[in-house]
């Protein structure tokens, strides 16, 4: 079955990058999203990737796809105390627009 | 401004007794869904519609029901049957459903509503 897993933490320091990894196993995803939790709230949308393409930015975002590998990364440039939160990655399911998310990686930026 | 409401924010459940999760939309979306959320695990699939007067099982339905008689309205009901509901629960929707065509299709979240019980 469809599966995404994400590592659960990841700390740097403010002012460096953080690169937030994502594996998935289903080969037919059409896209692939990152989303971003803070405490107590909902989960708001960073962005997203066609399967089609292999790299997208958006200001300090990078988002990574290597379709071959099944992996996506986050790449955050001058991470900042703000950026500090839980990071999901989902994957479009074919069937009526059903998202597989991974576990959420927890990040801690360090002033 | 168009958003996902969900309330109430903090609920609190008696043992034997039903509560009802509301989430109201009023994006214009097809689709709606509900989450539950547990420290560690990520989101897990209760209950999702594609359409009004129309609703599908996810991964842990059992011990939930709902109803989709509004486009903009999605109640979720936990029933005494769930016998572990505390944990932050989801509401979400996307737009239009697939029709032949792949979609992007993200899906916008409201800010959850925290069920405990008492």
């Amino acid at each position: 079955g469809e599966d995404v897993e994400q590592s659960l933490f990841l700390s740097v320091r403010e002012g460096d990058s953080s690169v937030i990894n994502c594996t998935y196993t289903d080969s037919s995803s059409t896209y692939l999203y990152w989303y971003k939790q803070e405490p107590g709230a909902g989960l708001q949308l960073l962005t997203y990737i066609f399967s089609n393409m292999d790299m997208k930015q958006d200001q300090r975002l990078t988002v990574l796809l290597n379709k071959k590998d099944k992996h996506l990364s986050l790449r955050i440039a001058d991470t900042q105390t703000g950026d500090s939160a839980i990071y999901f990655c989902a994957e479009k399911n074919n069937q009526g627009g059903k998202l597989i998310f991974g576990q959420g990686t927890e990040l801690s930026v360090k002033p | 401004d168009g958003g996902i409401t969900q309330s109430p924010k903090y609920l609190f459940r008696k043992e034997g007794q039903n509560v009802t999760l509301s989430c109201e939309q009023n994006l214009n979306h097809d689709a709606m869904y509900w989450y539950r959320q547990d420290p560690g695990q990520g989101l897990r699939l209760i209950y999702y519609s594609q359409i009004v007067n129309d609703f599908q099982k996810g991964d842990i339905a059992e011990g939930y029901s709902v109803s989709r008689e509004k486009k903009e309205s999605f109640p979720l009901t936990v029933t005494s049957a769930q016998k572990n509901p505390t944990a932050f629960y989801l509401c979400a929707s996307s737009p239009n459903r697939d029709r032949g065509v792949v979609w992007n299709q993200p899906q916008h979240f409201g800010d959850g509503t925290r069920l405990s019980i008492l």
